[in-house]
Formats: structure tokens, C-alpha cells, sequence
């Protein structure tokens, strides 16, 4: 089982409409998690960290946290062609503070 | 501030040769990290560094080497370049070890190419 695990997609929304990334992670210790968006040839940049359970909100993003399920989701809403990119979902395991990345889903806003 | 800085951009190797990716941060931060990223898939860790004289291995450390003299720089060291070592490479960098408040700043990354 891969450590974080993330549908490479692509995912194809309308603009407007709410995107949904998923991220399951096989650590249980695991203690905060983090959404970074990267557009094309471009270098990651941090969007959204959480650590406790239930959801976090800033602007148009919002993350949810289920350690019970080890679950962790972003949320955009009201997407815009802008936020096209391969979103990657990032956990620092409990025993040790490096990050790990999944693969990335690629997100795609259609006008 | 120009935070982390990447030289050079792009390269292309011959097998065989060897090459140094350079690393720089002017943000005081004492965690250093590099990254590397294949098509489509996320992104590895190759070496880290807690400070200056301090490095450790990472996921995929083989067929690198670092070196942490300074606070500022980390650069890292190819010997041997095989086709397998093309990717992108990102170096990082954070205040404090990786946490909730301590978020990694990526530099723009060097596309390597080993041919």
C-alpha cells in the first residue's frame, strides 16, 4: 500500500462548480497534512495544512481531515480555469517530519 | 528576500558525467531539502539537512551526494549521471523541521536530462 494515495485524474470541472481532491494515507501517527498546488513547470506552493479532524477554510479552499478513515480532501469551490493544476497531497508521518507526496491529481476548469 | 534559488535551470548530461545542482536560501532556514519529481508522480526525497554539517538520506538517496557547509547553501552532487537520474529537481527549505508551522519554500526547480 502507497503511503498517500491520490486518483491521478485528470478531473474535469466546469467553471463555477466545486472541485473534490481525495488523499488517503497508510500511516496512522501521520500529524498534519498539506495540499500544494503546482501549475505546469512550475514548483509546488503551499494552498491549505491541517492537522486536527474536521474542516478548514480559507478563501475558496477548504480541507477536511478524517484521521479515523485517514482521509484528508480539498474542496474548491466555485472554480476558475485559473486553478487548473495537479494539486499534491503531502503528509508528514508521526514517527519523523519529512514530507511525503502523492503522485498528484491534475484538475482541469473548463470556462 | 529571493528565497530559494536554483542554478541552473536546465541541463543535459551525458551518461556517465557528473554535475553539481546548486542551492541557495537567503531566508535563514536551517532545514534544506531535495526533491526530485518523475513525470506524473509526486515528489521524492533524495537527501535532507538539519543544518549546517548535518545531512541524512532521504527516500532515494543513490547515486547522490550533498554537502551542508553553509547555512545558506546545499548543493547536490551528481557522480556517475544515468538515464534513470532525468527528472526535476527541487531544492526546499524551512524554518524549523516539517510541521504544521514550518512550510517547505520550493525553489523553481532544474530540469535534468540524462542522455
Amino acid at each position: 500500500q502507497k503511503e498517500v494515495e491520490q486518483n491521478s485524474g485528470p478531473l474535469s470541472v466546469p467553471e463555477g462548480a466545486i472541485a473534490s481532491l481525495n488523499c488517503t494515507y497508510s500511516d496512522r501517527g501521520s500529524q498534519s497534512f498539506f495540499w500544494y498546488r503546482q501549475y505546469s513547470g512550475k514548483s509546488p506552493e503551499l494552498i491549505m495544512s491541517i492537522y486536527s479532524n474536521g474542516d478548514k477554510e480559507d478563501g475558496r479552499f477548504t480541507a477536511q481531515l478524517n484521521k479515523a478513515s485517514q482521509y484528508v480532501s480539498l474542496l474548491i469551490r466555485d472554480s476558475q480555469p485559473s486553478d487548473s493544476a495537479t494539486y499534491l497531497c503531502a503528509v508528514i508521518r508521526g514517527s519523523q517530519g519529512n514530507l511525503i507526496f502523492g503522485k498528484g491529481t491534475k484538475l482541469s476548469v473548463k470556462p | 528576500n529571493a528565497g530559494v534559488t536554483q542554478t541552473p535551470k536546465f541541463r543535459i548530461l551525458k551518461i556517465g558525467q557528473s554535475m553539481t545542482l546548486q542551492c541557495t536560501q537567503d531566508m535563514n532556514h536551517n532545514y534544506m531539502y531535495w526533491y526530485r519529481q518523475d513525470p506524473g508522480m509526486g515528489l521524492k526525497l533524495i537527501y535532507y539537512s538539519v543544518g549546517a554539517g548535518i545531512t541524512d538520506k532521504g527516500e532515494v538517496p543513490n547515486g547522490y551526494n550533498v554537502s551542508r557547509s553553509t547555512t545558506e547553501d546545499f548543493p547536490l552532487r551528481l557522480e556517475l549521471a544515468a538515464p534513470s537520474q532525468t527528472s526535476v529537481y527541487f531544492c526546499a527549505s524551512s524554518l524549523q523541521e516539517s510541521s504544521y508551522n514550518s512550510p517547505l519554500h520550493f525553489g523553481n526547480g532544474t530540469r535534468l536530462t540524462v542522455t
